[in-house]
């Protein structure tokens, strides 16, 4: 099984910092096979990456992944107040297919 | 816009079976994979496994003797059976749909909790 390691656990900046997430993985992926996923409370996750890097329907341009290998991050370029959230990141490279434990996203 | 969307019982006793079933709408369930996922109270996300719609699956190992997946076509539906479940199992459920592993359109999410 992957094991993913996401850092920092909680991330508190204000609005329009820069925000950098971070996921590293227990083996090397295939550089198509990560996602990250914004979850809010009370609220399923939602898809903002793919393939480590495409961005999913709908999601504004100040996200960004990138990454390979073993170690991928998820970059917000200008951080909004509905930023806040916990971010995931899971693989798909092989199965079972896992996640993260999460980074939390605080806007102060 | 495709939807999902669970159902089942909130609550389940201890060494019961947990049944919960995923309606798929605004499309149909022909030709993509779908999975369960579930997430305890204030933890992390758990995939517990997928459904082909040619009825082949994959599960979690951690959950593989426990779980069963199936899929009914015929109602657009495919179903989650978690057998002898406890405490450990109390967590929101979601049913989502898989595109090359990973999910894009999610349900809701349900609640199932196990007590007595």
């Amino acid at each position: 099984e992957i094991v993913l390691t996401q850092s920092p656990g909680t991330l508190s900046l204000s609005p329009g910092e820069r925000a950098t997430l971070s996921c590293r993985a227990s083996q090397s992926l295939d550089s198509l096979s990560l996602a990250w996923y914004q979850q809010k409370p009370g609220q399923a996750p939602r898809v903002l990456i793919y393939g480590a890097c495409s961005r999913a329907t709908g999601i504004p341009d100040r996200f960004s992944g990138s990454g390979s290998g073993t170690d991928f991050t998820l970059t917000i370029s200008r951080l909004e107040p509905e930023d806040s959230a916990v971010y995931y990141c899971q693989q798909y490279d092989s199965s079972p297919r896992t996640f993260g434990q999460g980074t939390k996203v605080e806007i102060k | 816009q495709l939807q999902l969307q669970e159902s089942g019982p909130g609550l389940v006793k201890p060494s019961e079976t947990l049944s919960l079933t995923c309606t798929v709408s605004r499309g149909f369930i022909s030709s993509y994979s779908w999975s369960w996922i579930r997430q305890p109270p204030g933890k992390g996300l758990e995939w517990i496994g997928d459904i082909y719609d040619t009825g082949s699956t994959n599960y979690n190992p951690s959950l593989k003797s426990r779980v069963t997946i199936s899929v009914d076509t015929s109602k657009n539906q495919f179903s989650l059976n978690l057998a002898s479940v406890s405490a450990a199992d109390t967590a929101v459920y979601y049913c989502a749909r898989d595109i090359i592993g990973h999910y894009y359109s999610w349900g809701q999410g349900i609640l199932a909790t196990v007590s007595s």
